[in-house]
């Protein structure tokens, strides 16, 4: 499969704790993004790293990616009870592939 | 609006009965996606339109369903003879031509078949 596996599956932090959510995959990709999705909503776009970046940066949002040992890390600062949401990574793969393919996600609880 | 919309948002139907969903994506975008979501678990594609012009399915298509994207701008989907593993949400995304760029979901629409 080339779907992604987010880890931890779930994660409960305090607010005002920084979070950090990793992301392992398969196969070569275009690019890696990660998705925020609120319970029982459609999934919202975070942040998309290229295959050729190491590190990105988004407000509160810092996403690391490594090529070498497919994998790629999340970290939310300063995280407030908004953040409570599932994420998961999506890889664009180099395949010919036209669509993402998902990760298990990790739900991350931010209590207040 | 400037997002995607689905309709409807839940629905619920008998075993055996046929359902169609409904997709709006962002008009500017040409290329719309059809994904399945199962409780606990990640989104899984379904199907995808580059204008209207399906060009990828996934093997979870089986042939009760069917969608279609006419003149390239809304898409429906349909499942026919639907069965309780159909019950999911199905979620609708769309994004301009291009390798680098991030998708748009919709809210999505529950079916729960009973």
């Amino acid at each position: 499969s080339q779907q992604g596996e987010e880890d931890p599956q779930a994660l409960s932090i305090q607010e005002g704790e920084n979070a950090t959510m990793n992301c392992s995959y398969k196969t070569s990709i275009n690019n890696l993004q990660w998705y925020r999705q609120n319970s029982g909503r459609g999934l919202v776009h975070l942040i998309l790293i290229r295959s050729n970046e190491r590190e990105k940066h988004s407000g509160r949002l810092r996403v690391t990616l490594d090529t070498s040992k497919k994998s790629s890390s999340l970290l939310i600062t300063a995280s407030r009870a908004a953040d409570t949401a599932s994420y998961f990574c999506a890889t664009g793969t180099q395949t010919g592939a036209n669509n993402l393919f998902f990760g298990t996600g990790t739900r991350l609880t931010v209590i207040p | 609006d400037t997002g995607v919309s689905q309709d409807p948002r839940h629905k619920i139907t008998k075993r055996g009965q046929n359902v169609t969903f409904r997709c709006d994506p962002i008009s500017e975008h040409n290329r719309l996606y059809w994904y399945r979501q199962t409780l606990g678990q990640g989104p899984e594609f379904l199907t995808y339109f580059q204008n209207e012009a399906q060009l990828e399915k996934s093997r979870l298509l089986s042939d009760r369903f069917s969608a279609e994207r006419p003149k390239g701008s809304f898409s429906t989907l349909e499942i026919q003879r639907t069965e309780q593993g159909d019950s999911a949400m199905y979620l609708c995304a769309s994004r301009p031509t291009g390798t680098d760029y991030g998708y748009t979901f919709g809210s999505g629409t529950r079916l729960t078949v009973v």
